[in-house]
């Protein structure tokens, strides 16, 4: 069974650096492109990025382009999302999702918030 | 990038009734590369529709999609009461993948 498995919920002080993850198990995890999603509060969907773990090659939505860093472990089959210096208008649910044709798994979410 | 605009904003229907949602892309979809979604309060979105016509893996056959180049549609045939829900369109063949901006089906 596929499963992806995100870090816990965050609040953080604008200008402060994070990282959130997704452990993937239950594939092969250099097999698939992995992806990340954002969902601002009461809001859609938006796609932020996009990476092939296999070579870490990464497509970023020219809306986050330079905004957050995407990456991936292959020896731990882990993808990360990663902030520098957060905004409070980086508040949101965040997820990962495995592409196969579609996002055909989730990750069951990431909240970040981020408050003075 | 290409923009998917979805109508209706919101479809309010009843249990066994129809529903037909609209994914319309500013221009072409590369190989019919589009997905249709479900998303519950509280709950990531759940792949439905693949390719624009192919049901994900253990998908109700009331779902259908269907369509072709800039013009999508999602069909519920019957309606039950778990389906109510939020509905997204995105393709993904054209890079930057992008999202519809949904579809609120309520009773």
């Amino acid at each position: 069974e596929v499963q992806l498995v995100q870090s816990g919920a965050e609040v953080k002080k604008p200008g402060e650096s994070l990282r959130i993850s997704c452990k993937a198990s239950g594939y092969t995890f250099t097999n698939s492109w992995i992806g990340w999603v954002r969902q601002m509060p009461g809001k859609g969907l938006e796609w932020m990025g996009i990476i092939y773990p296999s070579d870490s090659h990464t497509v970023y939505s020219p809306s986050f382009q330079g905004q957050v860093t995407i990456s991936a472990d292959k020896s731990i089959s882990t993808a990360y999302l990663q902030w520098s210096s957060l905004r409070a208008s980086d508040t949101a649910m965040y997820y990962c999702a495995k592409s196969s044709s579609g996002y055909d798994s989730w990750g069951q979410g990431t909240l970040v918030t981020v408050s003075s | 990038e290409i923009v998917l605009t979805q109508s209706p904003g919101t479809l309010s229907l009843s249990p066994g009734e129809r529903a037909t949602l609209s994914c319309r892309a500013s221009q072409s979809v590369r190989s019919r590369y589009l997905a249709w979604y479900q998303q519950k309060p509280g709950q990531p979105p759940r792949l439905l529709i693949y390719d624009a016509s192919s049901r994900a893996t253990g998908i109700p056959d009331r779902f259908s999609g269907g369509g072709s180049g800039t013009d999508f549609t999602l069909t519920i045939s019957r309606l039950e009461p778990e389906d109510f829900a939020v509905f997204y369109c995105q393709q993904y063949g054209n890079s930057p993948w992008t999202f519809g901006q949904g579809t609120k089906v309520e009773v």
